[in-house]
């Protein structure tokens, strides 16, 4: 059985541009929620997604915004990127909202310049 | 001050001793809580849940929680070198969902 699969391993941005990151959960795992890990934050929980719809949303701007498909596949975008956001963003899923067993993807390591 | 709490580290033992990993939150309300390893360059797996009051064991993992005094552990018997990796915290509060709040992460290292 495949794991959660993110895409792309590695971005490089500079500064005002945007990103959209990807997620493809483990098969038949509907809720897909967002982290963002920093050596000084920690991780961070970003927004959580169940039925193409977002059930939470953590303490980010709205620069940080996400969506899911009906095939469970969720993308998450940063617009105007700032060099604080430089993170390794993981994408976690689950069967369902609740579910709390969380499946990590490798993540997507975004340095912005 | 944040709302999960840990000691950075690194903690420091040698192979066979136990390991003992240890964890505050400040949510009252609280009910559900996990222990995650991250290997270097790795994603957070889970290693351990525990809902109730009391210790829950698995295998060489014991998790140990305490409501009344807002504080978890882990406790890692005959420790390995290969379980050397950073433990972090978590809580889901009150919330429902999968929002957890995470600490800051403890790094393990255990010497042969």
């Amino acid at each position: 059985k495949a794991g959660v699969t993110q895409t792309p391993r590695y971005l490089i941005k500079t500064r005002g541009q945007q990103v959209t990151l990807s997620c493809s959960p483990i098969s038949g795992h509907r809720s897909v929620s967002w982290y963002q890990q920093t050596p000084g934050q920690g991780l961070q929980f970003l927004f959580e997604y169940f039925s193409e719809t977002q059930r939470n949303k953590g303490n980010f701007p709205g620069r940080f915004s996400g969506r899911q498909f009906s095939n469970s596949r969720s993308e998450m975008n940063v617009s105007t990127l700032e060099l604080g956001d430089s993170a390794l963003y993981l994408c976690a899923s689950s069967f369902r909202p609740g579910d709390e067993k969380l499946f990590f993807g490798s993540g997507t390591q975004l340095s912005v310049l | 001050q944040k709302e999960v709490e840990q000691n950075s580290g690194p903690l420091s033992v040698p192979e066979g001793a136990i390991a003992s990993l240890n964890c505050t939150y400040s949510d009252r309300g609280s009910q559900s809580f996990f222990w995650y390893r991250q290997y270097s360059g790795k994603s957070p797996e889970l290693i351990m849940s525990i809902y109730s009051n009391g210790d829950k064991e698995d295998g060489r993992f014991t998790a140990q929680l305490n409501k009344a005094s807002q504080y978890v552990s882990l406790l890692i018997r005959d420790s390995q070198p290969s379980d050397s990796a950073t433990y972090l915290c978590a809580t889901s509060g009150t919330r429902a969902g999968n929002m957890l709040t995470f600490g800051g992460g403890t790094r393990l290292m255990v010497k042969p």
